[in-house]
């Protein structure tokens, strides 16, 4: 199975900040990395996939980048329903394994 | 508008099965993938499988393989994830989501079902 880790594991940050996390991934996985947002007691939430690619819906202030073994996802201006985990998630060989999370408070 | 609703909470005894439904509306069903995954209490996220609603094909968790059982049935925009053997680490709140891109894209999800597995 592909190892990814996540870093930090949290964070504290404030409404407005500029936020990133980091997605590293065991082995090459090109660019297929997703990223999800998860509030406590509801389902994920696609934020990006194929590492860049802005999920319908989704506001612009989230920019994913990377590829290979190194991947970001990055908050422009925190705003206050962005405080949440967040996940990445590599779809590149089965089984498509997740991150541990990063949990995002304020 | 998309939907998936899935199926109450469960509780079992270890040994046993359970079988989560997940009903669709709102979209071609035959179009789009089924995936599963699965969120013990407190931890992160683990994908269990997936399944083409096209075609039948699925590719299940190799650690899991064994005691999970993924169907659709088209006529109803269903489809069940059914789990054997269960243990208490089966504990969790299991999820399913359309999924495209053979799998490797999931957009709407279930609103999740709580599986407990105790004796």
């Amino acid at each position: 199975d592909i190892q990814m880790t996540q870093s930090p594991s949290s964070l504290s940050a404030s409404v407005g900040d500029r936020v990133t996390i980091t997605c590293r991934a065991g082995q090459n996985i090109g660019s297929f990395l997703n990223w999800y947002q998860q509030k406590p007691g509801k389902a994920p939430n696609l934020l990006m996939y194929t590492a860049s690619t802005l999920q319908s819906g989704v506001p612009s202030r989230f920019s994913g980048g990377g590829a290979g073994t190194e991947f970001t996802l990055t908050i422009s201006s925190l705003q206050p329903e962005d405080f949440a985990t967040y996940y990445c998630q590599q779809t590149y060989s089965s089984p498509f394994t997740f991150g541990p999370g990063t949990k995002v408070t304020i | 508008q998309v939907q998936l609703v899935q199926s109450g909470a469960e509780v079992k005894k270890p040994g046993a099965s359970v079988k989560v439904s997940c009903k669709a509306s709102g979209y071609s069903f035959t179009t789009y993938g089924v995936t599963w995954v699965r969120q013990a209490p407190g931890q992160g996220l683990q994908w269990m499988g997936h399944i083409s609603t096209h075609n039948g094909d699925k590719n299940y968790a190799q650690r899991l393989q064994d005691r999970i059982i993924m169907t659709t049935d088209t006529s109803t925009m269903t489809a069940y994830m059914e789990l054997r053997s269960l243990r208490s680490d089966d504990t969790a709140v299991y999820y399913c989501a359309r999924d495209f891109r053979g799998g490797r894209v999931t957009d709407y999800w279930g609103q999740g079902t709580l599986v407990t597995v105790s004796s």
